[in-house]
């Protein structure tokens, strides 16, 4: 069991760009969770989705940002022209069911905008 | 809206001594989570607290829930080195219960 898997690992982007930040939940999990952590911080919750749903975006930035799980691949966190303030570190998630036994974590995506 | 505090934020101890991470939390769960960070890592799953009265312990650390209290504790028992960390504690939130609100992180380096 590969358990979570997120890439790329480090991402560098100039200030402008787009990021993409994939992740591939644990085999037989169908809830991913996308959360945010800030140098010094906590994770702050962005975005819940099922296959092909969004279900709870409360924590996603209105502009810029965005989400996806599609029906076959991976989920994919979209941050288009990229801020200063868009660096952290950016981890996801999943559990086998709403999450009530645990959530997995993935090793995370740490962007850098330059 | 949920607030998650835990403290202490910094924690410097002697290997061999004992010690106790809070974690308080404003309003009703019946869960909580506790995790482990490393620099530069992801978060691995510590204690999964499901209940009232709930006391898991795994090693050298043992974690309860009060929630009446809405209290969660996280106690070190001769500490190591080996467990410099920074440990979050995180409570369900959300319309569903299925996002996590994290507490701030306490960060423990345990000293030879």
């Amino acid at each position: 069991n590969a358990g979570v898997m997120q890439n790329p690992r480090h991402l560098v982007r100039r200030r402008g760009q787009e990021a993409r930040l994939r992740c591939s939940p644990m085999k037989g999990h169908s809830h991913v969770y996308w959360y945010r952590q800030l140098p010094e911080e906590g994770l702050k919750f962005m975005v819940y989705l099922q296959k092909e749903n969004i279900i709870d975006e409360s924590g996603m930035p209105k502009e810029r940002f965005s989400a996806e799980f599609p029906k076959e691949g991976p989920s994919i966190l979209r941050i288009q022209q990229v801020v200063r303030g868009d660096s952290a570190a950016y981890f996801c998630a999943s559990s086998l069911t709403g999450g009530y036994y645990g959530y997995t974590f993935g090793s995370g995506t740490r962007l850098t905008v330059v | 809206e949920l607030k998650v505090e835990q403290n202490p934020l910094f924690l410097s101890m002697q290997e061999g001594k004992n010690y106790t991470i809070y974690c308080n939390y404003s309003t009703t769960s019946d869960r909580l989570y506790w995790y482990r960070q490393d620099p530069g890592k992801s978060l691995e799953s510590l204690f999964v607290l499901l209940s009232n009265g709930a006391v898991k312990q795994e090693g050298r650390l043992m974690a309860s829930l009060d929630t009446k209290a809405r209290l969660s504790t996280l106690h070190i028992t001769a500490a190591v080195h080996d467990l410099s960390a920074t440990y979050f504690c995180a409570v369900p939130s959300g319309n569903a219960g299925n996002m996590l609100t994290f507490g701030g992180g306490t960060r423990l380096m345990v000293k030879p």
